[in-house]
């Protein structure tokens, strides 16, 4: 088995402010994603990487940016906080691109 | 593209009585299929999953889902329900052409004792 491990797990910040969040993975996996979870709502992909020093954009990718510097980690950075963007952040990674995911517990965004 | 409804937002049953949530999805392949339970403030995990073969699957805690091809449904069932079975439900699908998973909306399950 493995673990998906977000830190940190909640984030407050100001708005307009530049704010990273963290995902680190052991299963070994080469395929890693980050979703956005508003509210009562579903997924929506931000970005995905299929293996090291990979990034692809998903359907929300404006106002973030990723980094898969090694194949166990991949951060998410937010930009340019804005209020309307608070949510919860999931990451999670899978051994291929089609297949099951795994995903770690969250990290809940509050911007002030 | 691909695309995933949840017809159901929200489905209330009592404890013990059958549960059917619906899933139908948009794709003219072959699908992956996926239904994964998110509990509150928890990720996501998986339930069960169809690639090929038998089109009823089987998955954790007395699961089971059935591919209709026909259809183009993949709706989640179980026998008898429990009070823990309360949380958020979502399918998914993948296919060949993007190489990615969409997740539907989900449908929240409440449990009555």
């Amino acid at each position: 088995g493995g673990i998906i491990t977000q830190t940190p797990k909640f984030l407050i910040g100001q708005e307009g402010q530049k704010l990273t969040l963290k995902c680190q993975q052991n299963f070994n996996h080469d395929t890693m994603y980050w979703y956005r979870q508003d509210s009562g709502k579903g997924l929506r992909l931000i970005y995905y990487s299929i293996t090291e020093n990979d990034l692809q954009k998903g359907d929300l990718s404006e106002g973030y940016d990723a980094s898969r510097e090694k194949k166990s980690s991949f951060s998410l950075t937010v930009t340019s906080a804005q209020k309307n963007e608070m949510a919860v952040f999931l990451c999670a990674s899978s051994i291929a691109d089609r297949e099951e995911q795994y995903f770690g517990p969250g990290t809940r965004l509050t911007v002030l | 593209a691909q695309s995933v409804t949840q017809p159901d937002a929200r489905v209330t049953v009592s404890e013990g009585a059958s549960l059917q949530l619906r899933c139908k999805y948009s794709y003219s392949g072959t699908p992956y299929l996926f239904w994964y339970v998110q509990y509150p403030r928890q990720g996501l995990q998986l339930l069960l999953k169809y690639y090929s073969g038998d089109p009823v699957v089987q998955g954790v805690n007395g699961f089971e889902a059935e591919f209709i091809k026909s259809n183009s449904s993949f709706h989640l069932r179980k026998a008898s329900v429990h009070w823990s079975d309360s949380a958020v439900y979502f399918c998914a699908v993948s296919a060949h052409s993007n190489n990615r998973i969409f997740f539907g909306d989900g449908t929240q399950l409440v449990v009555k004792p």
